[in-house]
């Protein structure tokens, strides 16, 4: 079955910058997803489409994708950016995946 | 405003079975298709379900083929989760979501929890 490997973690200091990766075959033929879920709330879009950002999302998030790795930017990442975040995308029979999830520590 | 309005978690004995229930509101629940997410505690996010805008195309993730049937009634704004012989494994919150027309979900549910447990 299909997978996207992320960083169990990825820890910054408020103001650097913070990449995430997801690594996936699929990733050239298919668009990444990125996803923010905070402790005990539902999941939150801040990526859609590789590269593009919802309304209501901080500029500071941004994304990228290239071969089979896609990535999440947060430049000058704050306290409050501290949550899970997981990519999903589908593969080449269109099979939903997410993500294993990457703990995001801000500190 | 969009909103999906999450019921049915309970507890469950193994081999049991429930049905979750997700009423939209804010949109045009008949022109989106629908998913269901579940997350196990301490775990990532797992896509379980999806269901086309009529009905008529289904989708499920292997591990619950012939246990889970996602369905829909457009007349009432409402997707389902119907869920038979019930695993300990199957602990979790479940989450509806809309499909975006441009992939990936763009609104979820509160969540409601399903525990499995003798």
């Amino acid at each position: 079955s299909y997978e996207l490997t992320q960083p169990p973690s990825v820890s910054v200091s408020p103001g650097q910058t913070a990449r995430i990766t997801c690594s996936g075959d699929a990733l050239p033929k298919k668009y990444a997803y990125w996803y923010q879920q905070k402790s005990g709330q539902a999941p939150l879009l801040v990526i859609y489409e590789d590269n593009k950002r919802p309304s209501g999302i901080p500029d500071r998030f941004s994304g990228s994708s290239s071969g089979t790795v896609a990535t999440l930017t947060i430049s000058g990442a704050q306290v409050e950016d501290e949550a899970d975040f997981y990519c999903y995308s589908t593969d080449s029979n269109n099979h939903r995946v997410f993500g294993g999830g990457t703990k995001l520590t801000v500190l | 405003e969009v909103e999906l309005v999450q019921s049915g978690g309970a507890l469950v004995q193994p081999g049991g079975s429930l049905r979750l229930s997700c009423v939209a509101s804010g949109f045009a629940f008949s022109d989106s298709w629908m998913t269901w997410v579940r997350q196990a505690p301490g775990k990532g996010l797992e896509w379980v379900a999806s269901i086309e805008r009529d009905g008529r195309e289904k989708f499920h993730v292997d591990s619950v083929k012939g246990r889970f049937t996602i369905s829909r009634d457009n007349a009432k704004n409402s997707l389902y989760l119907d869920m038979k012989m019930l695993r300990v494994e199957d602990t979790a919150v479940f989450y509806c979501a809309r499909d975006s027309p441009k992939g990936g979900f763009d609104f979820w549910g509160q969540g409601t929890l399903v525990t499995v447990s003798s």
